[in-house]
């Protein structure tokens, strides 16, 4: 298994950009979610996702999309790249609901936006 | 309100030393779950524990040990004879039981330098 995978690993947009960060998980499982890691800050929730065709937001969800058209793969979407939006992304899953069953990351994207 | 708190912004230690990563929470629900994540200078975040709240009983495993509280509201990592590959950003997490989805709240985190 290769376990949740990200790409790109590194970014660079100019303001106003648009671009979506690919992530997929080959476990098969049912709970995804988005998250940014800012300096200094734990992880804060984007967006996440209980199944296929599913999403709902989270805590930072503005500027971005996702959507869920298969169990393995949830990608987000960045509409109009800011300079606020500079941060370090990381995709996780989960069989079943966070808690009752461990989240596992994948690597990360660093983006940054000039 | 911070549900995680990691009063340590960054600690530092010599080698061999024992070290303790401090974390708080907050929560009114009676089911929740505790996590501790590392994340080395590689950058990915490596899951080294869960805990739900009705679990109280300590954990040891290898050099790594845990010691929940819920008097305190405590989830303390310790680190039994340290070493340089411990260095790395130490990450406490809560998430509350829901329905739907329980979401996963994130300590600021602690950053632990081992010094040889």
């Amino acid at each position: 298994n290769a376990g949740v995978t990200q790409t790109p690993k590194f970014q660079v947009l100019k303001t106003g950009q648009s671009m979506t960060l690919q992530c997929a998980q080959d476990m098969n499982h049912e709970y995804m979610s988005w998250y940014r890691q800012d300096p200094g800050m734990g992880l804060r929730l984007i967006h996440y996702s209980v199944g296929a065709g599913i999403t709902d937001q989270g805590e930072v969800p503005n500027g971005y999309n996702v959507s869920r058209s298969t169990t393995e793969d949830f990608p987000l979407r960045l509409l109009s790249a800011a300079p606020s939006q500079t941060s370090v992304y990381f995709c996780a899953s989960s069989y079943g609901n966070i808690g009752a069953e461990t989240q596992y990351f994948g690597p990360g994207t660093r983006l940054l936006v000039l | 309100a911070q549900k995680v708190t990691q009063a340590q912004t960054e600690i530092s230690v010599v080698e061999k030393e024992d070290v303790t990563l401090d974390c708080v929470y907050e929560t009114r629900d009676t089911t929740y779950y505790l996590f501790w994540y590392k994340q080395p200078p590689s950058g990915e975040l490596v899951f080294l524990i869960r805990r739900n709240s009705f679990d109280e009983q300590n954990e040891i495993s290898g050099r790594y040990s845990w010691n929940f509280q819920k008097s305190t509201s405590s989830f303390n990592f310790t680190i039994t004879a340290s070493q340089v590959v411990d260095s790395a950003v130490y990450f406490c997490a809560l998430s509350e039981d829901r329905d739907n989805f329980n979401k996963f709240y994130f300590g600021s985190g602690t950053k632990l330098n081992v010094k040889p």
